[in-house]
């Protein structure tokens, strides 16, 4: 069974801080990975894809994955009260499901 | 370009009554999945299917729960019967394929009293 880990937090960091977010899996054939928002009571946004290893930016937003170590990361730069949500990690194999870990509760403090 | 869209947003029904739920993907994507999200926790994928056919379901509770996805369009979520312990959200997602970028649709929130 695939799995998907994170700390389930909360992870808070003051405004305007950098706020680091981690998943590791444990299927070595994935070959997708995402980063999704969750406010309370919303659905989840996509916020990142990442299928190389390596660094992508996007805004404030850096995902970094490092398929060796199982290892995805998720840097937010400038954190704002309103980055304050649930961040999902998911992984993805073809031809295969695609797995959520349990989210972080992330809280940036004003 | 149109979100997948899911009805109903919200179902109150009693413990051994049945619910369907319905879900209509993106255009042109292929992947349809369902999660149930219990508060607090990440979704947790009950079936998906590539196209019509079904690539996983097995943490599909088969005895009550049942999927299908015909012409490989929209889908329904049927649960018959309902126990309390399906009080959750019910999450449809779509892809273009099954490895790429999932949408979600806004959920059903369902109570079982």
């Amino acid at each position: 069974q695939k799995e998907v880990e994170q700390n389930s937090g909360p992870l808070s960091v003051p405004e305007g801080a950098i706020a680091s977010l981690n998943c590791t899996y444990s299927d070595r054939g994935s070959q997708s990975f995402f980063w999704y928002r969750q406010y309370s009571g919303k659905s989840p946004e996509l916020i990142m894809s990442i299928y190389s290893n390596g660094d992508k930016e996007d805004g404030r937003f850096t995902a970094q994955l490092n398929k060796a170590s199982q290892y995805v990361s998720l840097l937010i730069r400038d954190s704002q009260p309103s980055d304050s949500a649930t961040y999902l990690c998911a992984g993805g194999v073809r031809g295969q499901n695609f797995v959520f870990g349990p989210g972080t509760r992330l809280s940036v403090l004003p | 370009e149109a979100g997948v869209a899911q009805s109903p947003r919200y179902k109150i029904i009693e413990k051994r009554q049945s619910v369907a739920f319905w879900c209509n993907p993106i255009s042109g994507h292929a992947t349809l999945y369902w999660y149930q999200q219990i508060l607090g926790q990440g979704p947790k994928l009950l079936i998906q299917f590539q196209n019509n056919g079904v690539v996983d379901d097995s943490q599909l509770p088969k005895d009550r729960f049942s999927a299908e996805r015909l012409k490989g369009v929209d889908s329904t979520l049927k649960i018959q019967p309902a126990k309390l312990e399906d009080s959750a959200v019910y999450l449809c997602a779509s892809s273009f394929t099954d490895y790429t970028e999932a949408f979600f649709g806004q959920g059903t929130r369902l109570t079982v009293v």
